[in-house]
């Protein structure tokens, strides 16, 4: 069973740019997160989508940054005119339920970097 | 609100020896807690959790973890480390839902 498959692994862009992260959840799951590792910070939530719907946007930026998770297709993170700032890890995650006990399994990572 | 702390930045120890990695909680209902690791430039892995139940939980590679209602902690432990176990640990508290909150993250460096 593949787990949760993200890509690109590794991503540069200047600054202006346009950034786009793709996730697959593992199978079966319908469930899925983001998350943003900045440098010397912890993990943060961002954002979590079902099929063509957003759940919580709450730690979004509130400009710039957008998600989906369409009907078909993977999850996409898409950051429009990326800044320096922006430069970070950005982990998908995907769960089968959303009841408080149920696992929440993370992807590699998409490390951009912005220069 | 929930929240998780990890008092120690970094957590050194020599292979072999036994090793804790420290983490307490905060929330207002029945927490369930996670332990993650994550290895340099990789994703997080899952550890273990505890949900209800016996509170000593036992997880992958050899961890497991001691939940402590009294105390509000969920302390990592592995009787005999290994160099391969250097990483970064997490833990996280889930109260509600879905949303997972992480502690800072503890880095663990086992010598040889």
């Amino acid at each position: 069973n593949a787990g949760v498959m993200q890509n690109p692994r590794h991503l540069v862009r200047r600054r202006g740019q346009e950034a786009r992260l793709r996730c697959s959840p593992m199978k079966g799951h319908s469930h899925v997160y983001w998350y943003r590792q900045l440098p010397e910070e912890g993990l943060k939530f961002m954002v979590y989508l079902q099929k063509e719907n957003i759940i919580d946007e709450s730690g979004m930026p509130k400009e710039r940054f957008s998600a989906e998770f369409p009907k078909e297709g993977p999850s996409i993170l898409r950051i429009q005119q990326v800044v320096r700032g922006d430069s970070a890890a950005y982990f998908c995650a995907s769960s089968s339920m959303t009841t408080s006990g149920n696992t929440i399994y993370f992807g590699e990572g998409s490390w951009l970097t912005v220069v | 609100a929930q929240s998780v702390a990890q008092p120690e930045d970094q957590v050194n120890v020599a292979e072999g020896n036994p090793l804790t990695v420290k983490c307490t909680y905060s929330v207002s209902g029945n927490p369930y807690l996670f332990w993650y690791v994550q290895y340099p430039n990789r994703g997080l892995q899952f550890l273990l959790k505890y949900i209800t139940g016996d509170n000593l939980v036992k997880g992958s590679y050899g961890f497991e973890a001691e939940f402590n209602k009294s105390q509000t902690s969920f302390h990592l432990k592995k009787p005999s480390a290994l160099v391969s176990d250097s990483a970064l640990y997490f833990c996280a508290v889930r109260e509600l839902g879905y949303k997972l909150s992480f502690g800072a993250g503890t880095t663990v460096t086992v010598r040889a």
